[in-house]
């Protein structure tokens, strides 16, 4: 069961460097959502879609881009990376938006100098 | 604004004893709630939602308390194993931006 995949699980960028970081989920979930993890911050949601063609900001979408072209993949795009986005992220899905728990991917920690 | 509270910890537990922690939530329309299980760099795992009515699963139970607006967990006969930190989330907006998670709760269970 591969449940919500990840990759790459470490990245090191230099400021203004962009990349993608990929989620695939095979539970057949509309809901897919994408967190960063920083210490003493807990989880704070970036951007999240509740099926494909749809895509939403959460808490802290500056800097990042997502699209949602299939109901599997929801990537998360850095655009130029900068240091206040080293953290860890993770992906998310689920059968649906507020009343069903989440998957979580392995996480990707990112670190840009 | 959206707030989830929680004793960030640690709390230092003997193994064997019973702990118990709570969280705290602003929304009175809040509609879900969960706790899930973090182990140190490792993403978080659903451990159980919690129900109206409360619920117990093995040496673990959860209270919802909505005159209080807030969620406990009991953890019975703590194992080493228990050690980890402990997200209370909530549905606290009721739509599709998703869930709030708290900051977490750090546990460590002592021999």
């Amino acid at each position: 069961n591969a449940g919500v995949t990840q990759t790459p699980k470490f990245q090191v960028l230099k400021t203004g460097q962009s990349m993608t970081l990929q989620c695939a989920q095979d539970m057949n979930h509309e809901y897919m959502s994408w967190y960063r993890q920083d210490p003493g911050m807990g989880l704070r949601l970036i951007h999240y879609s509740v099926g494909a063609g749809i895509t939403d900001q959460g808490e802290v979408p500056n800097g990042y881009n997502v699209s949602r072209s299939t109901t599997e993949d929801f990537p998360l795009r850095l655009l130029s990376a900068a240091p206040s986005q080293t953290s860890v992220y993770f992906c998310a899905s689920g059968a649906s938006s507020y009343n069903s728990p989440l998957h979580f991917g392995n996480g990707t920690r990112l670190t840009v100098t | 604004r959206k707030e989830v509270e929680q004793d960030p910890g640690p709390f230092n537990v003997p193994e064997g004893a019973t702990v118990a922690f709570n969280c705290t939530y602003s929304n009175s329309a809040s509609q879900s709630f969960f706790w899930y299980r973090q182990d140190c760099r490792k993403e978080p795992k659903l451990l159980m939602s919690v129900y109206s009515s409360g619920n117990e699963d093995g040496r673990f139970t959860a209270q919802l308390n909505r005159a209080s607006q807030y969620i406990s967990l009991l953890i019975r006969d703590s194992k080493l194993s228990d050690s980890a930190t402990y997200l209370c989330v909530v549905n606290e907006g009721g739509g599709a931006d998703g869930l709030t998670f708290g900051k977490g709760t750090h546990l460590i269970i002592q021999p």
